[in-house]
């Protein structure tokens, strides 16, 4: 079954830095999200992206973040100046146009920032 | 997207069938219930979906109540790997972007 690939598998970075964290979608998916969930809670919805821009954000996804898909095949989340408030599991996912709700995660990219 | 219940934790013997209970009594009439599962810290994976409908698929059989107001999700022989956490969504079909939202689930044990 295709797959959702995100990399790098494990991130540490300084309090500060700047982060970007690179998924490769299923090829033939139009629509694209960020997730986190931070130890011990909760999923938490942070982007979708859709047509080369934002459908919808949650409060979390303030101006420190943004997402890009440089080219046909990546969807990147950047984080401009990294918080320890920010260390978490970040997952992309993609689903295909139209019909449901089922959408493919990737396996995670964890983000320690110290 | 309509609020969900689910009991916090469960626990099922390895071969036996785990049956995960989900209440969605505001489930609206284009609403259809999906059934995501989170393995220790991997990404959430899909399940099943129905609308009225039983459904099966090769990982786990969803029963809805003729009122649609629960549902339950069935691991017909549940294993040792099938051990996450088990997430119902109350959820209509939008055709956008818009956020699949995820509450806190059921964390299912299944023991030797």
């Amino acid at each position: 079954e295709p797959e959702v690939t995100q990399t790098p598998s494990h991130q540490v970075t300084q309090m500060g830095q700047e982060v970007i964290l690179r998924c490769v979608p299923i090829s033939n998916h139009l629509y694209f999200y960020w997730y986190r969930q931070i130890l011990g809670q909760k999923v938490e919805f942070l982007v979708s992206f859709y047509n080369n821009e934002i459908s919808e954000k949650s409060e979390i996804f303030d101006d420190q973040f943004s997402v890009e898909r440089p080219d046909g095949s990546n969807f990147t989340l950047k984080i401009r100046s990294t918080k320890l408030e920010d260390s978490a599991m970040y997952f992309c996912a993609s689903r295909t146009r139209g019909g449901t709700e089922k959408l493919f995660f990737g396996s995670g990219t964890q983000l320690s920032v110290l | 997207d309509a609020k969900t219940t689910q009991p916090t934790s469960m626990d099922c013997a390895e071969g036996r069938a785990a049956n995960l209970p989900c209440n969605h009594s505001t489930i609206s009439g284009n609403e259809y219930v999906y059934w995501y599962r989170q393995i220790h810290s991997q990404g959430p994976q899909y399940i099943i979906h129905g609308l009225k409908n039983n459904e099966t698929n090769e990982m786990a059989s969803l029963i809805i109540t003729e009122d649609r107001k629960s549902s339950t999700l069935i691991l017909p022989h549940a294993t040792l790997r099938d051990t996450a956490v088990y997430y119902c969504i109350a959820r209509r079909n939008t055709g956008t972007a818009s956020k699949l939202t995820f509450g806190t689930g059921t964390r299912l044990q299944v023991t030797l």
